[in-house]
């Protein structure tokens, strides 16, 4: 069975950084794109990028590039979301999901993994 | 706002057909394929559509997926109870990368 699963909740102080993790197991984990989406408390969905595990090529949505960086370690089948300097709006739920399909322009996203939440005090 | 449009809310009673719309541009959904994704409350987005029309396994046929030129629609007939959710369509974008509708909240009334 394909499985995602996330690294617990996370509270932190703004300024602080900050690692989550989400581990694959059940597949080849370097042959699929991950992806990280980011929720809002009450909002919508938001496509933050994706990276290849055997290369470590990453895509970004431009309103993420510079914000966060993505990375995975496919030795130990684990994607990564990072923060260097947290702010209060990055209060969210992070959900990670395998990347499905030939090519990247006809991709889907599926498993997700259970979500992350991360909480930033001011 | 979003780069893809999708009415916020709609609402049917049990047993009816509801569709959803999700109106994009000739960089997103003109060219490329269209999915779906499913909310429950308190849950983890599940897919639901995939490459327009196509339905993952274990997903009732009750769900279906259509495009047309720059926009797509889900359509859930014998509508239930338990198909209250979050409904968001999804794309990639030639210039933005992957990209999210605004989501509709589905009301089974």
């Amino acid at each position: 069975e394909v499985q995602l699963v996330q690294s617990g909740a996370e509270v932190k102080k703004a300024g602080e950084s900050l690692k989550i993790s989400c581990r694959g197991s059940g597949y080849d984990f370097p042959g699929y794109w991950i992806g990280w989406v980011r929720q809002m408390p009450g909002k919508g969905l938001e496509w933050m990028g994706i990276v290849f595990p055997r290369n470590s090529d990453t895509r970004y949505s431009p309103s993420f590039q510079g914000q966060v960086t993505i990375s995975a370690d496919k030795s130990i089948s684990t994607a990564y979301l990072q923060w260097s300097s947290l702010e209060a709006s990055d209060t969210a739920m992070y959900y990670c999901a395998r990347v499905r399909g030939h090519q990247l322009a006809q991709n889907w996203f599926d498993p997700w993994g259970q979500g992350t939440l991360v909480t930033v005090s001011s | 706002q979003s780069v893809l449009n999708q009415p916020p809310s709609a609402s049917g009673t049990p047993g009816q057909t509801v569709t959803i719309s999700c109106s994009g541009s000739s960089s997103n959904i003109g060219i490329n394929t269209v999915n779906w994704y499913q909310q429950l409350p308190g849950t983890a987005p599940k897919l639901l559509i995939y490459s327009d029309n196509q339905r993952p396994s274990g997903v009732p046929d009750r769900f279906s997926g259509s495009k047309s030129g720059t926009s797509a629609s889900l359509a859930i007939s014998g509508l239930q109870s338990e198909d209250e959710a979050d409904y968001y369509c999804a794309t990639w974008d030639d210039s933005l990368n992957g990209v999210f509708g605004g989501g509709t909240k589905l009301t089974v009334l």
